[in-house]
């Protein structure tokens, strides 16, 4: 059954630290997601990606944050500086529809911000 | 500002019994939802989905209820067994293709 990776499974970085987070989406999905989890609270949407955009972002996705499809198989989620704050799980998503329909999630990277 | 490190709500059943997990959203727009368990250190696990065109969905052993008037959705879990232990979240998509997740909902099932 075709599912969605994330590498690394739990990144520890300084404070202030470039991190980048990897996703391979499901082969055949066009639709790409990233959210974030603090622990204990609840999982929160960052931003959606198709044909190479952003689709929708929310207020938590700022300047720090980018995303890229550098190649046919890699979604990226990139934090350019990262703030103690910014430890979370998050969680890379992929779709093989547009708008509402079910999102196959991954397993999840654990950024950890010292 | 939001509280840190939220209280779920929890329900323990016996095995074999049903369970009811109940969820409120916001937006009266909403017009798709859709149920994950999410287990210990995994990601959110498709369960069932409902659009708002109706107001019941079957799958195996799950059931979806969505009652729009009060924004009120359910899931029914029958004959639940210990690997349906988990965190169960709602997730609205509301207009502009974002889904917002519910706080969760923690079941414990007693063998």
């Amino acid at each position: 059954e075709p599912e969605v990776t994330q590498t690394p499974s739990h990144q520890v970085t300084q404070m202030g630290q470039e991190v980048i987070l990897r996703c391979v989406p499901i082969s055949n999905h066009l639709y790409f997601y990233w959210y974030r989890q603090i622990l204990g609270q609840k999982v929160e949407f960052l931003v959606s990606f198709y044909n190479n955009e952003i689709s929708e972002k929310s207020e938590i996705f700022d300047d720090q944050f980018s995303v890229e499809r550098p190649d046919g198989s890699n979604f990226t989620l990139k934090i350019r500086s990262t703030k103690l704050e910014d430890s979370a799980m998050y969680f890379c998503a992929s779709s093989g529809a547009p708008g509402p329909h079910e999102q196959f999630f991954g397993p999840g990277t654990r950024l950890t911000v010292l | 500002g939001e509280s840190v490190g939220l209280h779920l709500p929890t329900l323990s059943v016996q095995e074999g019994d049903n369970s009811i997990i109940n969820c409120a959203y916001s937006n009266s727009a909403s017009d798709y939802f859709i149920w994950y368990k999410q287990e210990s250190g995994k990601g959110p696990q498709f369960i069932i989905d409902i659009r708002s065109n109706m107001d019941k969905r079957q799958g195996q052993r799950v059931t979806v209820l969505l009652n729009k008037t009060v924004k009120h959705l359910s899931l029914q879990i029958a004959a639940t067994q210990p690997g349906d232990s988990a965190v169960y979240f709602c997730a609205e998509n509301k207009p502009g293709n974002q889904f917002y997740f519910g706080t969760g909902t923690s079941l414990t099932v007693i063998p």
